[in-house]
């Protein structure tokens, strides 16, 4: 079954610090990979996606995922954390084989703490 | 202004009532997606329209009704609300099931 993994319910890390968030997929075929961010009493945003190509990603607000196949990860980084970037992220994965599931599977979300 | 608006965006209603909530976009996107956020269970899937007039069942569409006559919009009706669908309701679309979502603002919603 398809299933994402965020590991950890919520991450601190101290301003100016590289930051990790991580995600972990199953699929049956090459996983189309999304990291979005939901800020406080907003909706989600678009950070950005792996389809194909270039395994490291780059996306918005110095965002980047690095897609490794054979630890089936999509963890999200940013090398220096701002407080700005405290909110609750979220990976998703599609199978582009499911046919006709074209649901994305989500993580749970993971809340990051950025401290001053 | 472009984008994706839905309304409204808080409603407190009482158990049995009908409410609908509605979801509106400015891009012609061909998928529109309902969802529901609780705490503990993430993103769920409720309903989802590949174009107008077809629409399909998510995770948890018992309780729900949608319709979709118009590209660009797509309301969600609780036909008789009960209080376990008190939640987050968030609208999205994209232009391929391939594609990123684009979310909007969500409505906060209270069944006593």
């Amino acid at each position: 079954a398809q299933s994402v993994a965020q590991p950890e319910d919520q991450v601190n890390v101290a301003e100016g610090n590289p930051l990790t968030v991580k995600c972990t997929y199953s699929v049956s075929g090459n996983p189309y990979l999304f990291w979005y961010v939901q800020y406080p009493n907003r909706g989600l945003q678009f950070l950005l996606k792996y389809i194909t190509g270039d395994n490291l990603v780059k996306g918005s607000y110095g965002f980047e995922a690095e897609f490794i196949k054979s630890q089936t990860s999509f963890h999200l980084k940013k090398p220096s954390a701002l407080v700005s970037d405290s909110a609750l992220y979220f990976c998703a994965v599609r199978d582009p084989w499911a046919g006709n599931n074209r649901k994305l599977i989500w993580g749970l979300g993971t809340s990051l703490a950025v401290n001053p | 202004d472009a984008g994706i608006t839905q309304s409204p965006r808080y409603k407190i209603t009482e158990t049995g009532r009908q409410v609908t909530l509605m979801c509106h976009q400015t891009w012609s996107h061909s998928y529109m997606f309902w969802y529901r956020q609780d705490l503990g269970h993430g993103l769920r899937l409720i309903y989802y329209s590949a174009a107008a007039d077809i629409t399909d069942k998510g995770e948890v569409p018992d309780g729900y009704v949608v319709s979709r006559s118009k590209t660009e919009n797509f309301p969600l009706t609780l036909e008789s609300a009960t209080r376990s669908q008190t939640s987050v309701y968030f609208c999205a679309s994209s232009e391929s099931t391939l594609d990123e979502q684009f979310f909007g603002p969500g409505t906060r919603l209270t069944v006593l």
